[in-house]
């Protein structure tokens, strides 16, 4: 069946610092979709990518789907202590219904 | 407005009892979705609604498990004598849209539950 797999599992970094966490899939995608989870909460939608390509913005985030719709990485420019959590990507293959997540990046700020 | 809501927040469980955990999703939302998030793990996709219908339920990972979503609205999820390895956060998240895993899901606070 489908995998989505996301590296590293967790991210240490200092305030201010940049953070990049990757997600690959081992087939190809319809959508990817991007959650934040703060610990204790569950998971909120950030942002969804469609297009072969597309490249996304969100303030300091910005969100990338590959060429062949296989990979997507996050970029989280000059971390602040309420980026911390963790940060899931979510693959919708082309045949199913069924959202796919990836095991998550757990982000740790230190100030 | 008022999120997805789900009850009970905690539950614990002996080994064998049975369970029914209540989703109420955002008004309006036609899709249903039910996750079960394990300690330190990926939500991991059980079963899927489209109004009353259950369009998907090729996660559930065996027979104890059943769900519901009867009038559209409100989903209970069932599990019959629950086991240990049943114990994890579930979680119930609402889409507005139609179109399969297309939209945006819209999580509730999940249900803790604890097999002992």
């Amino acid at each position: 069946g489908q995998q989505v797999m996301q590296i590293p599992q967790y991210q240490h970094v200092q305030e201010g610092e940049d953070f990049t966490t990757y997600c690959n899939s081992s087939t190809t995608l319809s959508n990817i979709q991007w959650y934040k989870q703060r610990p204790g909460g569950h998971p909120v939608f950030l942002i969804q990518l469609v297009k072969s390509g597309e490249v996304k913005k969100q303030k300091r985030l910005t969100f990338q789907f590959g060429e062949a719709k296989k990979n997507s990485s996050l970029h989280i420019t000059a971390t602040q202590t309420t980026d911390v959590g963790t940060y899931f990507c979510a693959g919708l293959s082309n045949s199913g219904s069924r959202l796919t997540f990836g095991e998550g990046t757990q982000l740790t700020v230190n100030p | 407005g008022a999120g997805v809501s789900q009850s009970p927040r905690y539950k614990v469980a002996k080994r064998g009892q049975d369970v029914a955990l209540r989703c109420d999703p955002i008004s309006g939302h036609v899709s249903l979705f039910w996750y079960q998030q394990a300690l330190g793990q990926g939500p991991e996709f059980l079963t899927y609604f489209q109004n009353e219908a259950q369009l998907d339920k090729s996660g559930l990972p065996s027979d104890r498990f059943f769900a519901e979503r009867p009038e559209g609205s409100v989903s209970t999820l069932k599990i019959q004598r629950t086991q240990q390895e049943d114990s994890a956060v579930y979680l119930c998240a609402s889409s507005l849209s139609g179109s399969r895993g297309n939209y945006e899901q819209y999580f509730g606070p999940g249900t803790r539950l604890t097999v002992t």
